[in-house]
């Protein structure tokens, strides 16, 4: 039971290069999330998606898109990178039901660094 | 607009002693309040929670305090212990569209010196 997986762990690119961030859960979790980790900002949402064959925009959508492949995978794409978007990048994935104790499982993280 | 903070970028605490970690909050309408816990190169894992109904959950060492009235929440951990020290991430949470959307305060990174 490998949990949140995130691929690749450390990514850099340059200006305006595309990628895409992927993301499996194998808990059979309902909903995934994207977050990204600034020094100083908390962990803050991009994209979230409630259940298989939904997405929707989180805090910080701009310049991200999204992709629920199926129920196990979640995917963040990066059309036009900026530096801006130099961040740690984690996914999470929680069950469904609205008690508290069903918390987001988070993945280990992908470092992107864009120049 | 920061609606969840923790004002205290790090703290230091000595061995067994008790360590107090601090968060504020503006939104009254979140319903539950978590923590989190990380380490260096590693996501944030869950460590203890409360509902908005609640003033107090405890489990083992963990205790989390709630002021609703001061909007105020704390995370007390008695004893502290080296393996302690990571980034602490205060959350709050609201249900939109049947999915937990969590909103992060900055952090607070605990050192437990021996």
């Amino acid at each position: 039971n490998a949990g949140v997986t995130q691929t690749p762990k450390f990514q850099v690119l340059k200006t305006g290069q595309s990628m895409t961030l992927q993301c499996a859960q194998d808990m059979n979790h309902n909903s995934m999330y994207w977050y990204r980790q600034d020094p100083g900002m908390g962990l803050r949402l991009i994209y979230y998606s409630a259940s298989e064959g939904t997405t929707d925009k989180g805090e910080v959508p701009n310049g991200y898109n999204v992709s629920r492949l199926n129920k196990r995978e979640f995917s963040l794409r990066l059309e036009s990178a900026a530096p801006s978007q130099t961040s740690v990048y984690f996914c999470a994935s929680r069950s469904a039901g609205t008690g508290v104790t069903n918390e987001q499982f988070f993945g280990p993280g992908t470092r992107l660094t864009v120049l | 607009d920061q609606q969840v903070k923790q004002n205290s970028p790090s703290l230091s605490v000595q061995e067994g002693r008790i360590s107090i970690l601090n968060c504020d909050y503006t939104n009254s309408m979140f319903d539950y309040f978590l923590w989190y816990k990380k380490y260096p190169a590693e996501g944030p894992t869950f460590l203890i929670s409360i509902s908005s109904i609640k003033d107090k959950n405890e489990d083992g060492r963990f205790t989390v305090f709630l002021n609703k009235s001061a909007k105020h929440l704390s995370l007390h951990i008695v004893p502290s212990q080296p393996g302690d020290s990571a980034v602490y991430f205060c959350a709050a949470t609201k249900y939109f569209q049947g999915a937990q959307k969590l909103v992060f305060g900055q952090g607070t990174r605990l050192t437990i010196n021996p």
